[in-house]
């Protein structure tokens, strides 16, 4: 069976440093993986997500993640975050060819410090 | 284009009774997926619709159950609701079975006393 841990349950960090949420899985099989982010008060969203291809991927925000088969991780890093990344980020895993049936790790709270 | 909507925002509930959550999926899409997402947890697959036929169940028991409409809405259904019910339940919509993203709705708060 497929899981996702996300070791850190809350990481702060100041404005405009840089950042790096991890994230590893475990599956027997080859996996989709994803980072889904949750701003206060609103409903999921995808940010980032990994299918095949380059190992690593970016999002039009300024994140980006790496997917590394030999770790089984898939750490999301930022090099300078600001306040607006404020929100709650879930790591995320599929079994392909389904992409769409996702298992979501616990999130792990992003906190700006001004 | 119309994004994923929820209804209602928030409920509350006794244990015991019954409890109906609506889903309207994105325009065009006709799958949708629903979650239960406790406080403090992630995001927990309960089943999933396609066209009007579940395709795939997680690790919820019977008393919850669903709906997918001709207009490929959707709703969720919880019988002899438990305290740990209580949770955020979210819809996600998409276009087939796999293969392009998941939208999400804003959620519905179930609270169960």
């Amino acid at each position: 069976a497929q899981s996702v841990t996300q070791l850190d349950s809350q990481v702060p960090v100041f404005e405009e440093a840089p950042v790096e949420l991890r994230c590893n899985y475990s599956s027997s099989v080859s996996v989709y993986l994803f980072w889904y982010v949750q701003y206060p008060n609103q409903g999921l969203q995808l940010l980032l997500k990994y299918l095949s291809g380059s190992t690593l991927v970016e999002s039009i925000n300024g994140f980006e993640a790496e997917f590394n088969k030999s770790q089984t991780s898939f750490h999301l890093r930022k090099p300078s975050v600001h306040i607006s990344d404020t929100a709650e980020y879930f790591c995320a895993v599929s079994e392909p060819p389904r992409d769409d049936k996702i298992i979501f790790g616990k999130g792990t709270r992003l906190h700006i410090l001004p | 284009e119309t994004g994923v909507t929820q209804s209602p925002t928030h409920l509350i509930k006794t244990r015991g009774q019954q409890v109906t959550l609506r889903c309207s999926s994105q325009s065009g899409h006709n799958t949708v997926s629903w979650y239960q997402q406790a406080l403090g947890q992630g995001p927990q697959f309960i089943f999933q619709y396609y066209r009007e036929e579940e395709n795939g169940r997680g690790n919820f028991p019977p008393r919850f159950s669903g709906l997918q409409f001709p207009n490929y809405s959707s709703e969720l259904n919880v019988n002899a609701l438990e305290l740990d019910d209580s949770a955020l339940y979210l819809c996600a919509s998409s276009l087939g079975q796999g293969g392009s993203e998941q939208f999400f709705g804003p959620g519905t708060r179930l609270t169960v006393l």
